[in-house]
């Protein structure tokens, strides 16, 4: 099993330009959370799912969509990518509401 | 939002030391996650407890509840510990969501 896997690890954009971040999971987990990580802050909630077709705002949303069109994929996007969007985004899962979440291995997107 | 504060920030040791982090949290919670970042790496769910003591080979984590206190102890140090640990709390005020704590460096030195 692979687990929860991340696509792309690494990007790079021009201020103002678009991407999608896709997370895949094969362990049938119902929730799906993506978070991103800056130096000297914690892990942030971005947005979170708790079933296929479903998506919730998490503490940092905004300029941030998210789509669960499938159980196993949890996608996020970025319409307009500002320089204050260079983080690394972690993609998780979990089997139940607030059981142990199991990471992606990030991606690291640099706006310029 | 549940506060979670960590310390130390930062902590050298030596190859065998016992080593402690320290993790408290302001609002009751369902769970308490410890994970495991490497250098430039993923993040690894080392335990996840609600009460108590669990231990994993040389790892042990502790739980008081009342005291809105936990650790994570490292015995018999390895430099391959060197990592960020991290703290982070489930709770009915934080939705579905955990709240992290901003994490422990630890370098283990041969």
């Amino acid at each position: 099993n692979a687990g929860v896997t991340q696509t792309p690890k690494f990007r790079v954009l021009k201020t103002g330009q678009s991407m999608t971040l896709l997370c895949a999971q094969d362990m049938n987990h119902e929730y799906m959370y993506w978070y991103r990580q800056d130096p000297g802050m914690g892990l942030r909630l971005i947005h979170y799912s708790v079933g296929e077709g479903t998506t919730a705002k998490g503490e940092v949303p905004d300029g941030y969509n998210v789509s669960r069109l499938k159980k196993q994929n949890f996608l996020l996007g970025l319409e307009s990518a500002a320089p204050s969007q260079t983080s690394v985004y972690f993609c998780a899962s979990s089997y139940s509401m607030w059981g142990e979440q199991f990471f992606g291995p990030g991606t690291r997107l640099t706006v310029l | 939002k549940n506060e979670v504060e960590q310390s130390p920030q930062n902590l050298t040791a030596q190859e065998g030391e016992f080593i402690t982090i320290n993790c408290s949290y302001s609002v009751g919670i369902s769970a308490l996650h410890w994970l495991q970042q490497h250098p430039g790496g993923g993040i690894v769910s080392l335990f996840m407890l609600s009460s108590g003591k669990k231990k994993h080979g040389r790892l042990i984590a502790t739980i008081n509840i009342q005291e809105k206190h936990s650790s994570l102890h490292i015995t018999a140090s390895h430099p391959r510990d060197s990592a960020v640990y991290i703290c982070a709390v489930s709770s009915s005020n934080s939705g579905y969501a955990l709240n992290f704590g901003k994490g422990t460096s630890l370098l283990v030195t041969p």
